[in-house]
């Protein structure tokens, strides 16, 4: 069964500082993984995915994620934070072996301190 | 614009009462999906359906119903059985491939968030 751990419940940073975001994942064959923002009280948006190719993936607001198979994670980055990216972030995996679902991180939140 | 709209975004339900949340989508997407969401909890997976007139239970099923008559729609009834309904819902769907659900993310409507009197 799939699984997807995030370290750190919540993160803080301050304004133009790197932001990291740490998501390990469980699965039984080749995954595919996903990164997901939400903003209070609002759906979730796609950042990024990786499903194959290049194992670095870049998304949309500056953030990327690294694949690393032997490590078992998709660690999410970006260089300089703004105060618009204060949200809580998802990482989710999915495979074959379950169908395609979606398996969810518990969420980051993070903080940016101006 | 294409997308998933929820309605309502805010509901409030007395206890023993069963409730409808709306779901539709104009993406021409196969597969819905229903999610709960509660702090520091993640997302779980209530029902989901690849096709009309088909649906599957998810992780956590129970208190739930769901119906699939339409492409474009997928509503959630959360019924009295529900010990703890009060909670964040969040519907989504995808495409599909080959028949099967896809590797392609999910589109996530805005939700509705249910309170319990």
């Amino acid at each position: 069964a799939q699984s997807v751990t995030q370290l750190g419940s919540h993160v803080s940073v301050s304004e133009g500082a790197l932001v990291l975001l740490r998501c390990n994942y469980s699965s039984s064959v080749p995954p595919y993984l996903f990164w997901y923002v939400q903003y209070p009280n609002q759906g979730l948006q796609l950042l990024l995915k990786y499903t194959t190719g290049a194992t670095l993936v870049k998304g949309i607001n500056g953030f990327e994620a690294e694949f690393k198979k032997s490590e078992t994670s998709f660690h999410l980055t970006k260089p300089s934070a703004h105060m618009s990216d204060a949200a809580e972030y998802f990482c989710a995996v999915s495979d074959m072996s379950s169908n395609y679902k979606l398996t969810f991180g518990k969420g980051t939140l993070l903080t940016v301190n101006p | 614009d294409g997308g998933i709209t929820q309605s309502p975004k805010y509901l409030f339900r007395k206890e023993g009462q069963n409730v409808t949340l709306s779901c539709e989508q104009n993406l021409n997407h196969d597969a819905m999906y229903w999610y709960r969401q509660d702090p520091g909890q993640g997302l779980r997976l209530i029902y989901y359906s690849q096709i009309v007139n088909d649906f599957q239970k998810g992780d956590i099923a129970e208190g739930y119903s769901v119906s699939r008559e339409k492409k474009e729609s997928f509503p959630l009834t959360v019924t009295s059985a529900q010990k703890n309904p009060t909670a964040f819902y969040l519907c989504a769907s995808s495409i599909r491939r080959g028949g099967l659900l896809s590797y392609n993310e999910q589109f996530f409507g805005p939700g509705t968030r249910l309170t319990v009197l």
